[in-house]
């Protein structure tokens, strides 16, 4: 019964390969966002989405492609995987004004 | 944008002593500032957070204070434990929590048994 949940755990994948990363939250929540964090542990915010609406769109390569099917998922897909895509990856929800809670995260590794 | 700077890096203090955690930020329309906590391998969890009209908010061992004028706001911890060793991360927003999260570079916090 985890709130928010991401698949896959670990990916580890060669330059150039493309991948998904899929993320779903059971708690009603109506936004929804991911968040990369880099080998200094720095947060930040990729995108964000609203109600199946893109809202937040940082300044993030093109290659990186957001996807929210409805309001309990949101997948991010990412073409021709670079070395320095390696991260972890957060995706996390919220209610309307209220704490955003992370899923565990899905740790990147391009080769 | 939002600018978010958190001081110290890193903090070392004795079991049972207190820890402060700082941050400014730059955007004078943020209303939101939550605190999370990350374990190493797990994900950031909020710890306590605080809105703009609140001066001073206190759960327990820990409080946090917020200086709109100053535009600072800190972490407070008392009676350090040593399950409280972590990644802390402050973090602000605007339209209370409704808009993205810009977090701070993150503390992490040693406690020393």
């Amino acid at each position: 019964d985890t709130a928010v949940s991401q698949t896959p755990k670990y990916l580890v994948t060669q330059m150039g390969n493309d991948k998904s990363i899929k993320c779903e939250q059971n708690l009603g929540h109506d936004t929804m966002y991911w968040y990369k964090q880099d080998s200094k542990k720095f947060l930040k915010i990729m995108f964000s989405y609203n109600n199946k609406e893109l809202i937040i769109n940082e300044t993030v390569p093109n290659r990186f492609s957001p996807k929210s099917p409805d309001k309990a998922h949101l997948n991010l897909h990412i073409n021709s995987l670079e070395l320095g895509d390696s991260a972890v990856y957060f995706c996390a929800s919220s209610h309307a004004g209220e704490t955003q809670y992370f899923g565990p995260g899905t740790r990147l590794l391009v080769l | 944008g939002e600018n978010v700077e958190q001081h110290p890096s890193t903090l070392s203090v004795q079991e049972g002593d207190s820890a402060v955690i700082k941050c400014t930020y730059s955007d004078s329309a943020s209303n939101y500032f939550p605190w999370y906590k990350q374990e190493l391998g797990k994900r950031p969890q909020l710890i306590i957070d605080i809105r703009s009209n609140v001066g001073e908010k206190k759960d327990q061992r820990i409080a946090v204070t917020l200086n709109k004028t100053a535009k600072h706001f800190s972490l407070h911890i008392t009676e350090t434990q040593p399950e409280d060793s972590a990644v802390y991360f402050c973090a602000a927003s605007t339209n209370f929590g409704n808009e993205k999260l810009t977090f701070g570079t993150g503390t992490r916090l040693t406690i020393i048994p």
